[in-house]
C-alpha cells in the first residue's frame, strides 16, 4: 500500500530535550516536505527536500532540522524544542515534473506537545 | 494580502444540497491547484487537483478555476454528512522546473445537516 508513515503519533516532552520525528515513504518520490498546523493558523511549511542531499527551509524553519540521506525517508529534528514548538506534524511526499507539481501525500500527523 | 485565502465558515448546508467552497489567490504565476479534505485531527486528504481553466469534475465533486480572476471553488453534489470536515484549499506558486511551493489557505469548515 502506498504510504507516508511517521513516527511517533504522539509524544509529550519537556523543554531542551533533543526530538526526532521520522517521516518515510515507499511511492519513490523525490519531494518530501515537513508542515505544522496550528489553530487559526492553517498549514505551515518548515522544510522541503527536492531530493537526496537537497533540502531548503520553508516558512517556519526556526528551531527545525532535517536531513535526507535516503530518498524514502526525511526526519525532522527539534534540538532544543521549545513549548512554542507545540502543534500537529504533517509530512508529505510527491513526484515532481517539470513546473507542475503532482499532487502531495500526507503522513497521519504527530501531535507534539512540549512542557 | 494573504497568498491563499478562505472563508473559515462554518459553511452549513442541508443534506442533499450543493455546498460551493471559494479561494482566492494572490501569485498570476500559480499554475497548480489543489482542494484537500481534513476531518478534525486527520491529515489532509487530496480530493481534487486542477491545472487548467474550467471545470473538472470528479463524482460529486466538480473544481472550476479562473486565472484571470485568480479563483478556484469546489463544488460538492448531493451533500453528505460525512462530507463534514474543513475544506482546504492549496496552490502551488512556485515557477522553476521541479520547484514547488504548496501555500495553504486556512480552511472553510462545512457542516452538512441531515
Amino acid at each position: 500500500e502506498a504510504q507516508v508513515t511517521q513516527n511517533p503519533r504522539y509524544l509529550i516532552t519537556v523543554t531542551g530535550k533533543k526530538l526526532t520525528v521520522t517521516c518515510s515513504q515507499n511511492m519513490n518520490h523525490e519531494y518530501m516536505s515537513w508542515y505544522r498546523q496550528d489553530p487559526g493558523l492553517g498549514l505551515r511549511q518548515i522544510y522541503y527536500s527536492m531530493n537526496v542531499e537537497v533540502t531548503d527551509k520553508g516558512d517556519v524553519p526556526e528551531g527545525y532540522k532535517v536531513s535526507r540521506k535516503e530518498k524514502r525517508n526525511f526526519p525532522l529534528i527539534l534540538e532544543s524544542p521549545s513549548p512554542n514548538q507545540t502543534s500537529l506534524y504533517f509530512c508529505a511526499s510527491s513526484s515532481s515534473m517539470g513546473t507542475i507539481s503532482y499532487e502531495q501525500y500526507f503522513g497521519p500527523g504527530t501531535r507534539l506537545t512540549v512542557t | 494580502q494573504k497568498e491563499v485565502e478562505q472563508n473559515s465558515g462554518p459553511l452549513s448546508v442541508p443534506e442533499g444540497a450543493i455546498a460551493s467552497l471559494n479561494c482566492t489567490y494572490s501569485d498570476r504565476g500559480s499554475q497548480s491547484f489543489f482542494w484537500y479534505r481534513q476531518y478534525s485531527g486527520k491529515s489532509p486528504e487530496l480530493i481534487m487537483s486542477i491545472y487548467s481553466n474550467g471545470d473538472k469534475e470528479d463524482g460529486r465533486f466538480t473544481a472550476q478555476l479562473n486565472k484571470a480572476s485568480q479563483y478556484v471553488s469546489l463544488l460538492i453534489r448531493d451533500s453528505q454528512p460525512s462530507d463534514s470536515a474543513t475544506y482546504l484549499c492549496a496552490v502551488n506558486t512556485g515557477r522553476d522546473t521541479g520547484f514547488q511551493k504548496l501555500v495553504f489557505g486556512t480552511g472553510t469548515r462545512l457542516l452538512v445537516s441531515p
